[in-house]
């Protein structure tokens, strides 16, 4: 059973541009978080994503940050327009169901490392 | 909001001996779970450790092992007989248990460094 899958690892891309980073969940997960970790900081959560549904995005930037989890293929979290300050690594992780064994845990991927030139 | 504090951003310890990581947290939740992830250089989180808060017995994975005070709401890690494979970043995390679906609260991370 793979586990979470993000692609890429890295991803440069220079000031004004788009970044789409991709994320898919453990086999048989439908419960999806990102999260972003800027420099010699912990994870900061950014939103929760259930299959076509955003469920909580408090912590999201308003402005520039969307996310979205389709009902076929991976998550994807877009930021248009990127600034240096977005450069970080960003986490995704999943969940399974309420019932499933380990369904309060959330098991992470090995994150995008995004720098913003 | 719950938050989590780790007040030594920095630790180190020699091979072969213990280490105990503090970490705090403040919540007005009774029931919640709390865990301890370490991130290698290589920045994948992995799970070391987790304690559900309804169970007193402290949770023990080999080496590593908590100290759960519900009341004063400290959950720190012991590390014990150190290798060099354990230096690393490690996040203390809360996830509420009343409400599924809820966000890891992770802390800010103690980095730590085992000496030959």
């Amino acid at each position: 059973n793979a586990g979470v899958m993000q692609n890429p690892r890295h991803l440069v891309r220079r000031r004004g541009q788009e970044a789409r980073l991709r994320c898919s969940p453990m086999k048989g997960h439908s419960h999806v978080y990102w999260y972003r970790q800027l420099p010699e900081e912990g994870l900061k959560f950014m939103v929760y994503l259930q299959k076509e549904n955003i469920i909580d995005e408090s912590g999201m930037p308003k402005e520039r940050f969307s996310a979205e989890f389709p009902k076929e293929g991976p998550s994807i979290l877009r930021i248009q327009q990127v600034v240096r300050g977005d450069s970080a690594a960003y986490f995704c992780a999943s969940s399974p169901r309420p019932g499933e064994s380990s369904y309060n845990e959330q098991f992470f991927g090995p994150g995008t490392r995004l720098t913003v030139l | 909001a719950q938050t989590v504090t780790q007040s030594q951003p920095e630790m180190s310890v020699q091979e072969a001996e213990t280490v105990t990581l503090s970490c705090t947290y403040d919540t007005s939740e009774s029931d919640y779970y709390l865990f301890w992830y370490k991130q290698p250089p290589s920045r994948q989180m992995i799970l070391v450790i987790r304690q559900e808060a309804y169970k007193q017995q402290n949770a023990t994975e080999n080496r590593f092992s908590v100290n759960f005070q519900k009341a004063a709401k400290s959950f720190s890690l012991k590390i014990s007989d150190s290798q060099l494979g354990d230096a690393a970043m490690y996040f203390c995390a809360y996830r509420s248990a009343e409400n599924y679906g809820q966000n890891f609260v992770f802390g800010p991370g103690t980095r730590l460094s085992v000496l030959p």
